[in-house]
């Protein structure tokens, strides 16, 4: 069946460091994916998605890359910012269906001054 | 432009007790959703409306019921609520390529 796999958290970063959060998926033929964020006491907005392999996603200084080979799409951003501290979710959206979304578990992300 | 509206925020029930969660979206949105998250699992799926009129079930239909009142309204009914159904729930619509989420209702089942 359709899975999406994040590592767990809380990920604790200073302010500038560099961040990584892992995604894997496991869905057959081509899914769209997702990294969804929810900031405390919010619902969950989108952050960026890609819809084929090979694409990459960008939105507020973060990245991640559609890799069907490795069945990922980890997210990436180059300095974090306080502000950027969030739960992040990583979800895909399967070929055969009509946008429902399928989540991972979220990744708490936590950056200190 | 609201987005997406969600009553109420939060709902202490007893055991048996029901009620209606009620969502709103204002963007002309075809595609409505009810999810409910959970600690380390996620979002899941409880119910889906793909246009006024029409609902289907998702992961997680057992004990809840809907309502596509309109295409603005999509209503979460709990008949006879459990302590399993302690949980937040999200309601979502869907514009182009992107699912918006309403603030959610955090339930509490004692």
């Amino acid at each position: 069946g359709n899975s999406v796999t994040q590592m767990e958290g809380p990920v604790t970063l200073s302010e500038e460091a560099f961040l990584t959060i892992n995604c894997t998926y496991t869905a057959t033929g081509y899914p769209s994916l997702f990294w969804y964020v929810q900031y405390p006491g919010e619902g969950l907005q989108l952050l960026l998605k890609a819809t084929k392999a090979d694409d990459k996603g960008s939105n507020k200084g973060f990245e991640a890359t559609y890799r069907k080979e490795t069945t990922s799409f980890h997210l990436e951003k180059g300095s974090v910012q306080v502000s950027d501290s969030a739960v992040y979710f990583c979800a895909l959206e399967p070929m055969d269906s009509s946008y429902k979304l399928i989540f991972g578990s979220g990744t708490r992300l936590l950056v200190r001054p | 432009n609201a987005g997406v509206t969600q009553t109420p925020k939060f709902q202490v029930l007893k055991t048996g007790q029901s009620m209606t969660l009620q969502c709103a979206q204002d963007m002309n949105h075809n595609s409505m959703y009810w999810y409910r998250q959970d600690p380390g699992m996620g979002l899941r799926l409880i119910y889906y409306s793909a246009s006024e009129g029409t609902t289907d079930k998702g992961e997680v239909p057992n004990g809840y019921n809907v309502s596509r009142l309109n295409k603005r309204e999509f209503s979460l009914r709990l008949e006879s609520a459990a302590p399993s159904q302690t949980s937040v729930y999200f309601c979502a619509s869907i514009g182009g390529y992107e699912q918006y989420f309403g603030p959610g209702t955090r339930l509490t089942v004692t």
